[in-house]
């Protein structure tokens, strides 16, 4: 069975320092790896996936995350937050075969000015 | 280029009811997936359709169907509402339901379903 842990419920940064928003995955088969992000009252938006290739994959909004199949984690992170970074990140892990997708209890990213 | 849009954007609904809910898929996308999101939850899988059958299902009770019209749109009906149905219903298009499908999901900004 496909699924995806997302230990923090909230992340706070300050403006401009790094984020990390932490998932760990456990996957039958190849891993198929996912980022969205929610605002208020809106649905989910893609940010980036890791399908196959290298373990850094670059998104949108300056978001990159870390493949680690050693430590089965996926880890979300930007070099310098934004105030406008804060919302609902959600890692998700599609299952195999079918395009349907298992996502984390999601973790609240709060950037402070 | 629509995105993918679903209506109503809020719905009230007393305990028993009945209630149906609507989506149209991002242009080009002919497989509609349906989530619930619980508050404070991430999104739950309820079901996929593709070429108008129900492809997969989450653990979800028969009081949980859908629908999906030749132009790709798609219905969730949920027949007599429980409090616990509460929540955010999503729906998401891709092309393709397989393997092919490495696509990530589009989702719509959700119906907001208040059971009172």
């Amino acid at each position: 069975a496909q699924s995806v842990a997302q230990p923090e419920d909230q992340v706070n940064v300050a403006e401009g320092n790094p984020l990390t928003v932490k998932c760990t995955y456990s996957v039958s088969g190849n891993p198929y790896l996912f980022w969205y992000v929610q605002y208020p009252n809106r649905g989910l938006q893609f940010l980036l996936k890791y399908i196959t290739g290298d373990n850094l994959v670059k998104g949108s909004y300056g978001f990159e995350a870390e493949f680690n199949k050693s430590q089965t984690s996926f880890h979300l992170k930007k070099p310098s937050a934004l105030v406008s970074d804060s919302a609902l990140y959600f890692c998700a892990v599609r299952d195999w075969g079918f395009n349907k997708f298992y996502f984390g209890s999601g973790t609240k990213l709060n950037v402070k000015p | 280029d629509a995105g993918v849009t679903q209506s109503p954007t809020h719905l009230i609904k007393t305990r028993g009811q009945q209630v149906t809910l609507r989506c149209s898929p991002k242009s080009g996308h002919d497989t509609v997936s349906w989530y619930q999101q619980a508050l404070g939850q991430g999104p739950q899988f309820i079901f996929q359709y593709y070429e108008e059958e129900e492809r997969q299902r989450g653990n979800f009770p028969d009081r949980f169907s859908g629908h999906q019209f030749p132009n790709y749109s798609s219905e969730l009906n949920v027949n007599a509402l429980l409090l616990g149905d509460s929540a955010l219903y999503l729906c998401a298009s891709s092309l393709g339901p397989g393997l092919s499908g490495n696509q990530p999901q589009h989702f719509g900004d959700g119906t907001r379903l208040s059971i009172l």
